[in-house]
């Protein structure tokens, strides 16, 4: 079992909708949560973090961690055009020891 | 410079030649990554470095692939008689730790095709 695992896609929706991504997690060790955005052929960039369990909004997006579960999520309002992109959710531990474990990413699209 | 940066951008080799790849990591940004992303697929860990601790290696796929770092500057992975499997964009990535979460900055990859 993958520590962290992604439904990779390709998900289509229209332009202005709600887009939900998720991702699971097996290690409990885990306590950052990472949002990534990766357009074709670019390098990924950190769109959003959180720790532990909780919410946190940043504009249209909203990351979404509940521990319990070992559930992650992000949410994107309104969405745009230039929102399409690969998504990739990534977790690691409090020691800076820990490796960043990536998800394999969700494939985003989104209609005008 | 204001990014991470690698080098070379897209590199073309023969089954069997050795390659090496390079990373500028951002001044001052003690922690360091590879990873590999084979098309249409996520990113798989390589190697950390972090500071002067040895690094964490645990992600290299063979002993064909071994990387080094100076200091907390450049870094270079090298893959000795590469396979065409080895065919992947090569990403580096740097954080600083002081900077929470530990986000980190990735480059624009190295895209490696072997023939």
């Amino acid at each position: 079992q993958k520590e962290v695992e992604q439904d990779p896609g390709p998900l289509s929706v229209p332009e202005g909708a709600i887009v939900s991504l998720n991702c699971t997690y097996s290690n409990s060790a885990f306590q950052y949560f990472m949002w990534y955005r990766q357009y074709s052929r670019k390098g990924p960039e950190l769109l959003m973090y959180t720790y532990s369990s909780g919410n946190k909004e940043d504009g249209r997006f909203t990351a979404q961690v509940d521990k319990s579960s070992k559930y992650i999520s992000l949410f994107i309002r309104d969405s745009q055009p230039s929102d399409s992109a690969t998504y990739l959710c990534a977790s690691t531990g409090y020691s800076s020891a820990s490796k960043i474990i990536f998800g394999s990413g969700t494939r985003l699209s989104i209609r005008p | 410079g204001a990014g991470v940066s690698q080098s070379p951008s897209n590199k073309v080799t023969e089954k069997g030649k050795d390659v090496e790849l390079r990373c500028d990591p951002i001044s001052g940004h003690t922690a360091l990554y590879w990873y590999r992303q084979r098309l249409g697929q996520g990113l798989e860990f390589l190697i950390y470095f972090q500071g002067n601790s040895a690094p964490d290696k645990s992600g290299l796929p063979s002993d064909r692939f071994s990387a080094e770092r100076t200091g907390e500057s450049v870094s270079t992975l090298t893959i000795q008689r590469t396979q065409q499997e080895d065919s992947a964009v090569y990403l580096c990535a740097s954080s600083s730790l002081q900077a929470a979460p530990r986000g980190q900055f990735f480059g624009p990859g190295t895209r490696l095709t072997v023939l």
